[in-house]
C-alpha cells in the first residue's frame, strides 16, 4: 500500500524567510504524482503544485517549488520569500498513475511570522 | 474561493442514525471525489464519480454510499454512523476522472459531522 509520511508536524518561519516542509512516501509504483496541498485556516484546500514521476526536472510555480528524489522517494517543498498568507496547514499527496485514490499526509502546520 | 459548495456545514447526528452530505460542482466540471479528514488527519479517499458513474473507491465500508445527478451535484450517504465518522467530509471537482493527472481538482469548504 502506499503511504505519505510528513516528519514534521509544524514549523515556523519569519516572512521573507526560506521554508522547507519535508514528505516521504512509499510505492512500488513507477508511474504516479506527488502533489502539495495548502488547507489555509477556514478555507478551502487549494493545488500548490504538482509532479510527474516521470519527469527529472522538479516543478516551480512561482514561489514554491519542489525536490523530488524519486530514488529516495523524498518529494520536499520550498517556500520563498514566505508571506502571512502562507500561514496554512500543507499536505503532501500521493496517486498512482491510473488511479483515483490520492493518498495524503498527516499534514505540517506552517505558521509564517511578521 | 472555488466555486465548489457543501451543504450543510455543520451537522450533528447521533450513532446509529444515516446522513446525507451534498456537494455542487464548479461549472463545467464533471467528477467529484469524496474525501473524509479526521481531526488532526489529512484526508481520506472515499470515492470518486464521474458521469453519473462510481470511477474508484477507497478503503471504506459498503455504507458509505453515493450518488451523482445530471448535473454532476452529488450526495455522500452514511448509513449506520459510528462515532468514528465524526470528521470533516470534502468534495472536489474536476473536468475529469484525476487519474488523467493534468486535471487539478478544487475543493469545497468541506460538511462538518459530529456523532454523538
Amino acid at each position: 500500500a502506499q503511504t505519505v509520511t510528513q516528519s514534521q508536524p509544524e514549523m515556523s518561519v519569519q516572512e521573507a524567510e526560506t521554508v522547507t516542509l519535508s514528505c516521504t512516501y512509499d510505492t512500488s509504483e513507477n508511474n504516479y504524482y506527488l502533489f502539495w496541498y495548502k488547507q489555509p485556516p477556514s478555507r478551502q484546500m487549494i493545488l500548490v503544485i504538482r509532479q510527474e514521476a516521470y519527469k527529472q526536472q522538479n516543478a516551480t510555480e512561482n514561489r514554491f517549488s519542489v525536490n523530488f528524489q524519486k530514488a529516495a522517494k523524498s518529494f520536499s517543498l520550498k517556500i520563498s520569500d514566505s508571506q502571512l498568507g502562507d500561514t496554512a496547514m500543507y499536505f503532501c499527496a500521493f496517486m498512482k498513475r491510473n488511479n483515483n485514490d490520492m493518498r495524503f499526509g498527516a499534514g505540517t502546520r506552517l505558521t509564517v511570522k511578521p | 474561493e472555488t466555486g465548489v459548495t457543501q451543504s450543510p456545514t455543520h451537522l450533528i447526528k447521533t450513532r446509529g442514525q444515516q446522513v446525507t452530505l451534498r456537494c455542487s460542482s464548479q461549472s463545467g466540471h464533471n467528477t467529484v471525489s469524496w474525501y473524509q479528514q479526521a481531526l488532526g488527519q489529512g484526508p481520506q479517499f472515499i470515492f470518486q464519480y464521474y458521469r453519473e458513474e462510481e470511477n474508484g473507491r477507497g478503503n471504506f465500508p459498503p455504507r458509505f454510499s453515493g450518488l451523482q445527478f445530471p448535473n454532476y451535484s452529488s450526495e455522500l450517504n452514511v448509513n449506520a454512523l459510528e462515532l468514528d465518522d465524526s470528521a470533516l467530509y470534502l468534495c472536489a471537482s474536476s473536468s475529469a476522472p484525476t487519474s488523467t493527472s493534468q486535471e487539478t481538482q478544487y475543493f469545497g469548504p468541506g460538511t462538518r459531522l459530529l456523532v454523538l
